[in-house]
């Protein structure tokens, strides 16, 4: 199956600060997805994006499919943004998603 | 409510015996995935269903796991002769068409004494 490494694997940020997530992926994929996990474990879906760039408010993401990685951007963090973050893909050729082990970030006011 | 819901919320249980999560996707979601979550770690996928195609069952981890679904509605994750590392957050999402947009309900706790 496909490999998928999110790093840092945590983070802890002062309000207010910006932060950039990254997820490597080790092949091809037709699909990528970001989620945040709150802190009471329910999964918020934040961005499709298997190419490209998208924006939500603070949040934004990237995705070099060619290179094989996706950037989340997180501006002017707030401490509800707590949680972790998961990248997830599917691979051109399958229907499972890979997820990786996240990156956990805590937001300090 | 329009979301992806899961029963029960929590499950206590004793080793050995069977149990039998449920998952009720958003209406007209035709993909339903299944999940294994155990604490402080990533999700591993366990099951997914496309419409009527034969489910793709690559990720049970032994044949006391299974699922079902009738049509593009409810499905039953069960788990049988339940053992202590099944312990963990059983996590249910839906999506539209296909591996798409996934949407996640709240997840099962199930603790096995």
């Amino acid at each position: 199956g496909i490999q998928v490494e999110q790093s840092p694997p945590d983070l802890i940020l002062q309000e207010g600060a910006n932060s950039t997530l990254r997820c490597n992926f080790s092949d091809s994929v037709n699909n990528l997805q970001w989620f945040h996990q709150n802190p009471w474990g329910q999964l918020i879906n934040l961005f499709y994006i298997p190419s490209g760039t998208k924006q939500n408010g603070r949040l934004s993401a990237t995705t070099v499919a060619t290179e094989r990685y996706s950037l989340l951007y997180i501006s002017s963090s707030q401490t509800t943004d707590s949680g972790v973050y998961f990248c997830a893909v599917i691979s051109s050729t399958g229907n499972q998603f890979y997820f990786g082990t996240g990156t956990s970030l805590t937001v300090i006011p | 409510g329009a979301g992806v819901s899961q029963s029960p919320s929590n499950k206590v249980t004793e080793k050995g015996k069977d149990v039998e999560l449920r998952c009720d996707p958003i209406s007209g979601h035709t993909a339903l995935y299944w999940y294994r979550q155990r604490l402080g770690q990533g999700l591993e996928f366990l099951i997914y269903f496309q419409g009527n195609s034969a489910p793709d069952k690559s990720g049970l981890p032994s044949d006391r796991f299974s699922a079902e679904r009738t049509g593009e509605s409810v499905s039953t994750l069960t788990i049988q002769r339940t053992q202590q590392e099944d312990s963990a957050v059983y996590l249910c999402a839906s999506s539209s068409s296909g591996p798409g947009t996934q949407y996640f309900g709240p997840g099962t706790r199930l603790l096995v004494l």
